[in-house]
């Protein structure tokens, strides 16, 4: 089965340099999320985008911004990259339904030098 | 805002049983799920439950609910050393998009 798809995986950056993330949910999944996991930490929510649109707004600094396209993939972008900036940023797909089940992509490690 | 515990760290023998457990303060929560997360690697999901069950058992896997104390666990049978990794519980509440996750419990399995 299909599986959200997040590139690059790895991604090294200096400090004040910026950043794009992207992600392609699963087929026919109308919902993304944005999470980033600090070294040691639980996932935190960033943000997410339903039918393109923003759905909810978690802890993302105003130096990141966010859209889904009309393709439904999504890109992360980040600017003024901080060395507090690295972390592991996952993506997550869902359909809209009862459930809202999220379902994780590999995930892309971000290291700011 | 939600908040949701976990313990940090269990060893078991390779055969016995795992059992994580998780205790979340929001009582909205509709959805609750297990996601594992093994060294390197993305969030799997393993298996969720929604708030009206209070038992849902899925091969080796079995998530007990106690709605009242807000307490979840994850009964892992017959772990294998293939189980090592950090199991993270998570809360959906239906009025908004997020999961919040719990610390993770790194569950080790020794032979």
């Amino acid at each position: 089965a299909a599986g959200v798809i997040q590139s690059p995986r790895h991604l090294i950056k200096e400090k004040r340099e910026t950043a794009t993330l992207k992600c392609y949910p699963i087929p026919r999944h109308d919902t993304v999320y944005w999470y980033q996991q600090g070294p040691g930490q639980d996932p935190q929510f960033l943000i997410s985008f339903y039918e393109k649109m923003q759905s909810d707004k978690g802890s993302i600094p105003d130096r990141f911004s966010a859209q889904q396209f009309s393709d439904y993939h999504s890109e992360l972008n980040m600017s003024s990259l901080e060395l507090g900036d690295s972390a592991l940023y996952f993506c997550a797909s869902s359909k809209r339904t009862v459930t809202d089940t999220q379902y994780f992509g590999p995930g892309t490690r971000l290291t700011v030098l | 805002g939600e908040d949701v515990e976990q313990s940090l760290f269990l060893s078991v023998r390779e055969g016995d049983s795992s059992v994580i457990n998780c205790t979340y303060t929001d009582s909205s929560s509709t959805y609750l799920y297990w996601y594992k997360q093994e060294p390197g690697a993305g969030l799997q999901l393993l298996t969720y439950i929604f708030s009206n069950m209070d038992m849902k058992q899925d091969q080796r896997l079995t998530v007990l609910l106690n709605k009242k104390d807000k307490h979840l666990s994850l009964r892992i049978a017959d772990t294998q050393t293939g189980d090592s990794a950090i199991y993270f519980c998570a809360s959906f509440a239906g009025t908004a998009s997020k999961l919040t996750f719990g610390t993770g419990t790194r569950l080790q399995v020794t032979l």
